[in-house]
């Protein structure tokens, strides 16, 4: 079956530093991936998305790319800020009618000022 | 605004007993999903439907129940067969069959069994 598998948190960075949270996957075909961002309290927010091999998503300074040799889609930040604190999930969805997503179990970031 | 509501926020309940969750969306998505949150568990899908008056169990059905009436609802019932109940449920919903397609989430209901 699709599985998504996430680095264990919480990673604690000071403000400004380079952000990496490792994500492997393991799914047949060619599903697309995702990464979601949760604060404290609220719901999930759609961080950026790639469909197919090679593709880069990109949103608010935050990068991933779809690596199908490595099967792999670790987010990337250049220079972290304290509101960037948050749960970060990576998923995937394997097509097949409906949209149904497979989730990992969450990376917690913490910056510092 | 287009978006997803979730209500309450927090809701208590005593054992033995059921109760609904609400979920209603005005972005006029076929699709609407229900998942339930632990800490360190990630995200597991309780039940979907694509369209109204058709609904799907997911990986974690057991003790729950749903209805989809309306395109815009879709609540959530947690009978009182669930075992563990507490737990903090998101109800999310998309436009099915499309590859680009998105999930957008509501800002989550936090059930508390006492």
């Amino acid at each position: 079956g699709n599985s998504v598998t996430q680095m264990e948190g919480p990673v604690t960075l000071s403000e400004e530093a380079f952000l990496t949270i490792n994500c492997t996957y393991t799914a047949t075909g060619y599903p697309s991936l995702f990464w979601y961002v949760q604060y404290p309290g609220e719901g999930l927010q759609l961080l950026l998305k790639a469909t197919k091999a090679d593709d880069k998503g990109s949103n608010k300074g935050f990068e991933a790319t779809y690596r199908k040799e490595t099967t792999s889609f670790h987010l990337e930040k250049g220079s972290v800020q304290v509101s960037d604190s948050a749960v970060y999930f990576c998923a995937l969805r394997k097509y097949s009618g409906y949209s149904t997503l497979t989730f990992g179990k969450g990376t917690m970031l913490l910056v510092s000022p | 605004d287009g978006g997803i509501t979730q209500s309450p926020k927090y809701l208590f309940r005593k054992e033995g007993q059921n109760v609904t969750l609400s979920c209603e969306q005005n972005l006029n998505h076929d699709a609407m999903y229900w998942y339930r949150q632990d800490p360190g568990q990630g995200l597991r899908l309780i039940y979907y439907s694509q369209i109204v008056n058709d609904f799907q169990k997911g990986d974690i059905a057991e003790g729950y129940s749903v209805s989809r009436e309306k395109k815009e609802s879709f609540p959530l019932t947690v009978t009182s067969a669930q075992k563990n109940p507490t737990a903090f449920y998101l109800c999310a919903s998309s436009i099915p069959g499309q590859f680009e397609s998105t999930q957008y989430f509501g800002p989550g209901t936090r059930l508390t069994v006492l």
